[in-house]
């Protein structure tokens, strides 16, 4: 079963911030939280990990709590084509471990 | 365009027929999964191999499933005597086991109806 809750859906305004939070309460000390996004008819996507420390590249960026409790996912400026499933996973760093998803937060960015 | 190919896209059969799928992993990647979706939820791990060898399989993965990566480039997996449970998205993902990035990259999924 997945480790992490998420809300089911979300809507965000075309040119804002979409905040996607994800707990994960029972996450261990070597785990890292990973988000992929998948646009209706294609595969996941990767996005974006951290284990601990903030991160951010050119899609996204990644806040993780102190506590490494829960996290949120930040699209800084919503466009229409963000429109998709992101899921939120836990999983450690080895890379050994295959993704394990839950049903993701489906996040609608309206014009 | 070099990232993970599937083929087919779409495939339709009849029940109790067998089918193959097509996986073709990104250039030098020595880790591939497979992973099925169904309507609504999240992709559900099937099985994965580094180069030719197989891993790990999951529950999900019947008698009647078998995957194949004979070379360790791409890879197969063949559904035997079809039901109208197998009817789902199939998605092959890669990955490089090397320099700290784990990041698994996704085809587009063959789309598996059985009638």
């Amino acid at each position: 079963d997945a480790k992490t809750t998420q809300p089911t859906s979300m809507d965000c305004a075309e040119g804002r911030a979409a905040n996607l939070p994800c707990n994960h309460s029972t996450i261990s000390g070597n785990e890292y939280v990973y988000w992929y996004r998948q646009i209706h008819s294609q595969g996941p996507q990767y996005i974006i990990h951290g284990l601990k420390n903030n991160e951010t590249n050119e899609m996204a960026s990644l806040i993780i709590t102190e506590d490494r409790k829960s996290s949120t996912l930040i699209l800084p400026h919503a466009t229409l084509r963000d429109t998709a499933v992101y899921y939120c996973i836990v999983r450690g760093y080895s890379g050994n471990t295959p993704l394990v998803f839950g049903k993701g937060t489906r996040l609608s960015v309206i014009a | 365009d070099t990232g993970v190919s599937q083929d087919p896209r779409h495939k339709i059969t009849k029940r109790g027929q067998n089918v193959t799928f097509r996986c073709d992993p990104i250039s030098e990647h020595n880790r591939l999964y497979w992973y099925r979706q169904t309507l609504g939820q999240g992709p559900e791990f099937l099985t994965y191999f580094q180069n030719e060898a197989q891993l790990e399989k999951s529950r999900l993965l019947s008698d009647r499933f078998s995957a194949e990566r004979p070379k360790g480039s791409f890879s197969t997996l063949e559904i035997q005597r079809t039901e109208q449970g197998d009817s789902a998205m199939y998605l092959c993902a890669s990955s490089l086991l090397a320099g700290g990035k784990h990041e698994q990259y996704f085809g587009p999924g063959t789309r598996l109806t059985v009638t």
